[in-house]
């Protein structure tokens, strides 16, 4: 199993440019989630799945857009990227008997010039 | 509002005992868990404490008091890999919902 995947590891964008994060897991879980980890700030939910076919803001979710695909799949879309958008996104999933433990992702790191 | 205090940074000795404390400050609390992070990784999952008292995983254990609003890491036998960011996380709904997450604590272990 290979857990969570995101695409693409490494991204430079500049102002105004919009990407789509990818992320997949192969664990058949439930809830997945998108956060963003600044230094000095921790993680930080941006948005997330509770299930199929529903999606919730999280803390920061403004500049940012989700698309629940189908079960495994959990994108996350930059309309108008902005230099405060520079960050190191992860993705998460979790679910089923493992519910109380949540699967990261390696992670994307993002510049936006 | 939902709210979890730890401290920046800490430093310990190869060998030693050393103990990270995470208090919250949550409107609904249902259980409090703790991830490590090495530099440049991603978060892995630790421990998760649902009920008063300690957890024992190994080299780790995570204790809960759920009237005093607080939670810490113990870590025994230190080692040169423990070096990395701790991070507590409070889960404020019941069932599989999402986790607010501390600042994190940079642990370094020194020879």
């Amino acid at each position: 199993n290979a857990g969570v995947t995101q695409t693409p590891k490494f991204q430079v964008l500049k102002t105004g440019q919009s990407m789509t994060l990818q992320c997949a897991q192969d664990m058949n879980h439930n809830s997945m989630y998108w956060y963003r980890q600044d230094p000095g700030m921790g993680l930080r939910l941006i948005y997330y799945s509770a299930s199929e076919g529903t999606t919730d803001k999280g803390e920061v979710p403004n500049g940012y857009n989700v698309s629940r695909l189908n079960k495994r799949e959990f994108s996350l879309r930059l309309e108008s990227a902005a230099p405060s958008q520079t960050s190191v996104y992860f993705c998460a999933s979790s679910g089923g008997l493992e519910y109380n433990e949540q699967f990261f992702g390696p992670g994307t790191r993002l510049t936006v010039l | 509002g939902q709210s979890l205090e730890q401290p920046s940074e800490v430093t310990a000795v190869e060998g030693a005992i050393v103990q990270i404390n995470c208090t919250y400050q949550t409107s609904g609390f249902y259980g409090l868990s703790w991830y490590q992070q090495h530099d440049g990784g991603a978060p892995t999952f630790l421990s998760y404490n649902a009920l008063d008292g300690l957890e024992e995983t190994g080299r780790f254990s995570s204790f809960l008091s759920r009237s005093d609003s607080y939670g810490y890491l113990l870590l025994q036998e230190l080692q040169m890999k423990d070096s990395a960011s701790y991070f507590c996380a409070v889960r404020f709904h019941s069932g599989n919902t999402p986790l607010v997450f501390g600042k994190g604590t940079r642990l370094s272990v020194i020879a």
